[in-house]
C-alpha cells in the first residue's frame, strides 16, 4: 500500500451505534489530521496529530474521538451520532504540521447517520 | 482572519476550451503559502501545487498554469485544452504561519465531450 489510506470507505450507522474509522499513511509523515467534508461546505478541519501528540481541536463535539497510536495510524471514534455529521471524513497527512509541507490526503471515508 | 474565496461554485466547459478557475485570498500574515487541489468522484483530494508568498513566478505544468497576482490577492488556475478527465471539483487553500490549512468552497468543474 502508498500513500494514505482509509477504511471503511463507506459507512451507515445508527445514531446509537459506536464505529471507529482507520486512517494510515505510508509516507513516513509525522502529522495526521481528520477533516470534515459536508455537502456544499468548505473543508472542515477536525483535529491536528504531531508525533502522536494532539495539537489542535477545532471545537469538535465530544461524540467524536480521535485516537493516535504512533505517527502512521490515525482512528476517529465515533458514538451517538447525529444525521447532521453524516459527511465524508478525509484524513492526511504531512512530513509536519507547518505550513512548509503539502498536506497529502486518502480517499476518505463516506458516512452516512440514520 | 484568513479567507479563502472560491466565487465560481460550477463551471461547464466542452472539451478542449480552455478555463480558469478563480481564487481569492485575505491574510495578515506576511508569509504564508497558497495551494490548490483536485477531488475527482472518488474523493480523494490530489496536491497540485504549492506556492509561497514571496515568490510570485507563474507556474506551468502541461496543461496547468497558475497566476499568482499578490496585488490582487489572486491565485488563479488555468487547464489548456480541457479534457474530460479534468472533470472535479478544484480547491484552492492558503496555509497560515500556524499551519492551518484554510479552504475555499471549491469549484465544480463538468468538461463535456
Amino acid at each position: 500500500e502508498t500513500g494514505v489510506t482509509q477504511t471503511p470507505r463507506h459507512l451507515v450507522m445508527g445514531m446509537t451505534n459506536k464505529k471507529s474509522l482507520k486512517c494510515e499513511q505510508h509516507l513516513g509523515h509525522n502529522a495526521m489530521y481528520w477533516y470534515k467534508q459536508s455537502a456544499k461546505k468548505p473543508l472542515e478541519l477536525m483535529f491536528v496529530y504531531n508525533f502522536k501528540e494532539q495539537t489542535e481541536n477545532n471545537s469538535v463535539p465530544s461524540r467524536f474521538s480521535p485516537e493516535c497510536p504512533n505517527s502512521s495510524h490515525l482512528f476517529l471514534h465515533l458514538h451517538t451520532l447525529q444525521p447532521e455529521d453524516s459527511a465524508l471524513y478525509l484524513c492526511a497527512s504531512s512530513q509536519a504540521p507547518t505550513d512548509s509541507y503539502e498536506q497529502y490526503f486518502g480517499p476518505g471515508t463516506r458516512l452516512t447517520v440514520t | 482572519a484568513q479567507k479563502v474565496t472560491q466565487a465560481q461554485t460550477e463551471i461547464s466547459v466542452v472539451e478542449k476550451e480552455d478555463v480558469t478557475l478563480d481564487c481569492v485570498y485575505e491574510t495578515r500574515d506576511t508569509t504564508y503559502y497558497l495551494f490548490w487541489y483536485k477531488q475527482p468522484p472518488s474523493g480523494e483530494l490530489v496536491f497540485l501545487i504549492r506556492r509561497n508568498s514571496f515568490d510570485e513566478q507563474n507556474e506551468i505544468s502541461g496543461r496547468y498554469s497558475w497566476n499568482f497576482q499578490k496585488s490582487t490577492s489572486s491565485f488563479n488556475f488555468t487547464i489548456t485544452a480541457s479534457q474530460v478527465v479534468d472533470s472535479a471539483v478544484y480547491f484552492c487553500g492558503s496555509y497560515n504561519q500556524g499551519g492551518k490549512l484554510i479552504f475555499g468552497q471549491g469549484t465544480e468543474l463538468s468538461v463535456k465531450p
